[in-house]
């Protein structure tokens, strides 16, 4: 099973701030918060990811709060691209881990003219 | 340019017959993983692997094998024992030590 939990779906206007919250209550200390993607009918896409600092990237932001067991990704000027399916995931980040990764369901995210 | 190569794109077969669905990269990534996912689905994982020779079974293994003979190939085979075969299949590898994925394109089967 997955071990987070999201909204099944979103609506943000254009050009606002689109902020989509995650819930990984049972998330273990080594474990890293992963943001991905889903533009229909397309392969999922890397968008940031983090362990206990709030993280930036050219694509959005990261906030994770301090006990860790929830996160909120942020778009900061939402565009009509920005339409599709968010999954937050948690994975341990070593070199000899052999996880397996695991989705669930998403946030479908519909940012509206 | 590095990526993750899928192919067939759109794949058709009848009912009974093994299909293999090709994933290739040139990332030089050590991980390999293959997902279905179905309409207005998440992702659901089959198999993975973490070095060549040596894979694991996902969630949904049942109907499916693989295998892993070099690091830049990983070949799906969805066999006649796979119940409901028609489905987005996505392929995936990653670095051990960054852990983002990177995905394929994908192929989608469908099965008459």
């Amino acid at each position: 099973d997955a071990k987070t939990t999201q909204p099944t779906s979103m609506d943000c206007a254009e050009g606002r701030a689109a902020n989509l919250p995650c819930n990984h209550s049972t998330i273990s200390g080594n474990e890293y918060v992963y943001w991905y993607r889903q533009i229909h009918s397309q392969g999922p896409q890397y968008i940031i990811h983090g362990l206990k600092n709030n993280e930036t990237n050219e694509m959005a932001s990261l906030i994770i709060t301090e006990d860790r067991k929830s996160s909120t990704l942020i778009l900061p000027h939402a565009t009509l691209r920005d339409t599709a399916v968010y999954y937050c995931i948690v994975r341990v980040r070593m070199q000899t881990s052999y996880d397996k990764v695991i989705f669930g369901p998403g946030t479908s995210l519909s940012v509206i003219p | 340019d590095g990526g993750i190569t899928q192919s067939p794109k759109y794949l058709f077969r009848k009912e009974g017959q093994n299909v293999t669905l090709s994933c290739e990269q040139n990332l030089n990534h050590d991980a390999m993983y293959w997902y279905r996912q179905d309409p207005g689905q998440g992702l659901r994982l089959i198999y993975y692997s973490q070095i060549v020779n040596d894979f694991q079974k996902g969630d949904i293994a049942e109907g499916y094998s693989v295998s892993r003979e070099k690091k830049e190939s990983f070949p799906l085979t969805v066999t006649s024992a796979q119940k409901n075969p028609t489905a987005f299949y996505l392929c995936a590898s990653s670095m051990v030590v960054t852990g983002e994925l990177f995905f394929g394109e994908g192929s989608r089967l469908t099965v008459l």
